[in-house]
């Protein structure tokens, strides 16, 4: 079945230090790959989005990469600040069986970031 | 950005009674609307994806007699849940797209906590 896997576990870091968050998947072709903030008792915000045929994206402090003979993307966040504190989900999309575009959501990783 | 509201964002209920929540996209036109649910600690689970007036694609286990969904417009989308009980407690939340921007990027609401009693 598809799987998504992502850092379970908290990931604290010092201010200023950059940020590497991991999202694995197995059984499946997506043909995009999404990553999401998301705080506690909100709905998720939309970071960065880069398809299948992209290598890497990056947006101010954002860089995504996406490799997928290896199935993974990567997720950094450089110079990191106290406000990027939240959890991190990793979506992959593409065509379900109804022929629609859907997206599996990963479990997400909490990031810390210490002042 | 593209803003998407939810209401209510937190609603208590006795257990048997139905709860209604709208999904609005605010400054687009959502052809197509998501809806997810979240319990604590836990992944997205995607329940149903709408098309604007068509109906909704459950996915397998979602009974769609139990969650109604109704996306009647392009910037209104509302989710039923009839004869609610204690274990449909969950965060609700749902998502919006542009289709014929040819973006790929949804946007979602902020949620809506719901605690049947």
């Amino acid at each position: 079945s598809q799987k998504i896997e992502q850092n379970s576990e908290a990931l604290n870091i010092q201010e200023g230090k950059t940020a590497t968050l991991t999202c694995n998947y197995t059984n499946y072709s997506p043909a995009y790959l999404q990553w999401y903030r998301q705080d506690p008792g909100r709905g998720p915000v939309f970071l960065l989005l880069i398809r299948e045929n992209e290598k890497e994206k990056r947006k101010e402090r954002l860089k995504v990469t996406f490799d997928t003979t290896l199935k993974q993307s990567l997720f950094h966040i450089t110079a990191s600040q106290p406000a990027d504190s939240a959890t991190y989900l990793c979506a992959l999309g593409g065509r379900g069986t109804s022929g629609t575009y859907k997206y599996i959501f990963g479990t997400g990783t909490r990031l810390k970031v210490l002042a | 950005g593209a803003v998407v509201s939810q209401h209510p964002s937190r609603v208590i209920c006795k257990s048997g009674t139905s709860v209604k929540i709208e999904c609005r996209s605010l400054d687009f036109q959502a052809t197509t609307m998501f809806w997810y649910r979240q319990f604590p600690k836990q992944s997205l689970m995607l329940m149903a994806t709408s098309n604007e007036g068509s109906k909704a694609t459950y996915e397998q286990g979602v009974e769609k007699d139990k969650f109604l969904i109704n996306h009647a417009s392009l910037t209104l989308s509302t989710l039923t849940v009839t004869s609610a009980h204690p274990e449909d407690s969950s965060f609700y939340i749902c998502s919006a797209r542009d289709v014929t921007s040819g973006r790929y990027e949804q946007f979602f609401g902020p949620g809506t906590r719901l605690t049947v009693l």
